[in-house]
């Protein structure tokens, strides 16, 4: 039992490449999020998505997008990097209608130069 | 939507001495209130939790308070020790618990 997995765990880029980040899921969990992580800021939701079919936007996502490929695996897409980009981003998953807790991915470090 | 403080950002203790660290939320529809111990280089996880229900909460060295009426709440670490060195983050949600709203995080040094 993996938990939840990110790829890659680093990653730099030029201003306006882009990139998709993956995360999935073993637990079978219906809900799962992505945060982005920044000094001072604590964590911030991006995107989200309740169960599979199904997405939300957080509090910052612009500039991203989001794919529920099946109920394991949840992406994000940065179309065209920009420096402000620069974080550290962690994928959670949530089981809903029973415990509230998130589990966390170890999280993938992007520089964006 | 929910905006959720947390201090001290920083916090040094010497082993054995007790660590508290407070946040204040400002939605008073929150019900479910999470704490996440980050160590360096892995993704935060959940250490312990309090629901609105509840005043306050124990598991061993670890406690969480509840002030619904002033709407903060504290997590207080006792005997603390070196592996308890780490970032705590305090969280806040409502509803079904879908989205949940983090403090910016208070980075905890046990000195031995």
């Amino acid at each position: 039992n993996a938990g939840v997995t990110q790829t890659p765990k680093f990653q730099v880029l030029k201003t306006g490449q882009s990139m998709t980040l993956q995360c999935a899921q073993d637990m079978n969990h219906n809900s799962m999020y992505w945060y982005r992580q920044d000094p001072g800021m604590g964590l911030r939701l991006i995107y989200y998505s309740a169960s599979e079919g199904t997405t939300d936007k957080g509090e910052v996502p612009n500039g991203y997008n989001v794919s529920r490929l099946n109920k394991r695996e949840f992406s994000l897409r940065l179309e065209s990097a920009a420096p402000s980009q620069t974080s550290v981003y962690f994928c959670a998953s949530r089981q809903t209608g029973g415990s509230s807790t998130q589990y966390f991915g170890p999280g993938t470090r992007l520089t964006v130069l | 939507g929910e905006n959720v403080e947390q201090h001290p950002s920083t916090l040094s203790v010497q082993e054995g001495d007790s660590a508290v660290i407070k946040c204040t939320y400002s939605d008073s529809a929150s019900n479910y209130f999470p704490w996440y111990k980050q160590e360096l280089g892995k993704g935060p996880q959940l250490i312990i939790d309090i629901r609105s229900n509840v005043g306050e909460k124990k598991d061993q060295r670890i406690a969480v308070t509840l002030n619904k009426t002033a709407k903060h709440f504290s997590l207080h670490i006792t005997e603390t020790q070196p592996e308890d060195s780490a970032v705590y983050f305090c969280a806040a949600s409502s509803g079904g618990y879908q989205k949940v709203t983090f403090g910016t995080g208070t980075k905890l040094q046990v000195i031995p």
